[in-house]
């Protein structure tokens, strides 16, 4: 089983509103990722987590905030959010973050982010 | 200019059609992935390359590696509707040893005409 799964598909939502995406996995993984993907290009990592604990942070702004809250867990809180972070969002796991040990990361469907 | 170009940017493939997209990367590529995405949905996972002059092959999908060229290559026989998407290549392009990302390609995306 090679499943990521994101909730909700799809999220609409002021910019003074507080929402979370959340994203689980049940492989045993402990390595996480957010990734953000505007239309038309490439996805970009946002936040990596490591058992854990926060490994990599893009310097993404703070009003996206990750949360991992056990091994199977990831969550990006948002809050103040801009127009232009309409995108879709991207959770990723992979068995360990070493990519030199060519491990393989596996993504979830996504949650379309509209806001307005 | 990006770090892992592909090309073409789109291309436009009339069924049963044989077709092919690359990868280049302007750093030494210690390893490649190859991804598929249909429009608006996650990535799924194509296969990944190890080595250079490795070649995988999936169902009607090939890919091949050339690690001197810094180069990966994705080759589709007897195309089908299915196989229309966006396809991206990935590699670890930071080797900084738990500052490790993968870095995506600029993408593909593939028409198939009935």
């Amino acid at each position: 089983d090679t499943e990521v799964t994101q909730t909700p598909k799809h999220l609409v939502m002021g910019m003074t509103n507080k929402k979370s995406l959340k994203c689980e996995q049940h492989m045993g993984h402990r390595a996480m990722y957010w990734y953000k993907q505007k239309a038309k290009k490439p996805p970009e990592l946002m936040f990596v987590y490591s058992y854990e604990k926060l490994s990599i942070n893009e310097s993404v702004p703070s009003r996206f905030s990750p949360e991992c809250p056990n091994s199977s867990l990831l969550n990006l809180h948002l809050h103040a959010l801009q127009p232009e972070d309409s995108a879709l969002y991207l959770c990723a796991s992979s068995q360990d973050q070493v990519l030199a040990n060519q491990e393989t990361q596996y993504f979830g469907p996504g949650t379309r982010l509209l806001v307005l | 200019s990006q770090e892992l170009e592909q090309s073409p940017q789109s291309l436009i493939v009339q069924e049963g059609k044989n077709l092919t997209i690359n990868c280049t990367s302007s750093k030494t590529l210690y390893g490649l992935y190859w991804y598929k995405q249909k429009y608006g949905e996650g990535l799924i996972f194509l296969m990944m390359l190890q080595k250079g002059g490795e070649e995988k092959s999936h169902e009607k999908i090939t890919a091949k590696l050339d690690e001197k060229k810094q180069q990966s290559s994705l080759h589709i026989t007897a195309s089908q509707p299915s196989h229309a998407g966006i396809y991206l290549c990935a590699a670890p392009l930071i080797r900084n040893f738990g500052n490790e990302k993968l870095t995506f390609g600029t993408g593909t995306r593939l028409t198939i005409i009935p």
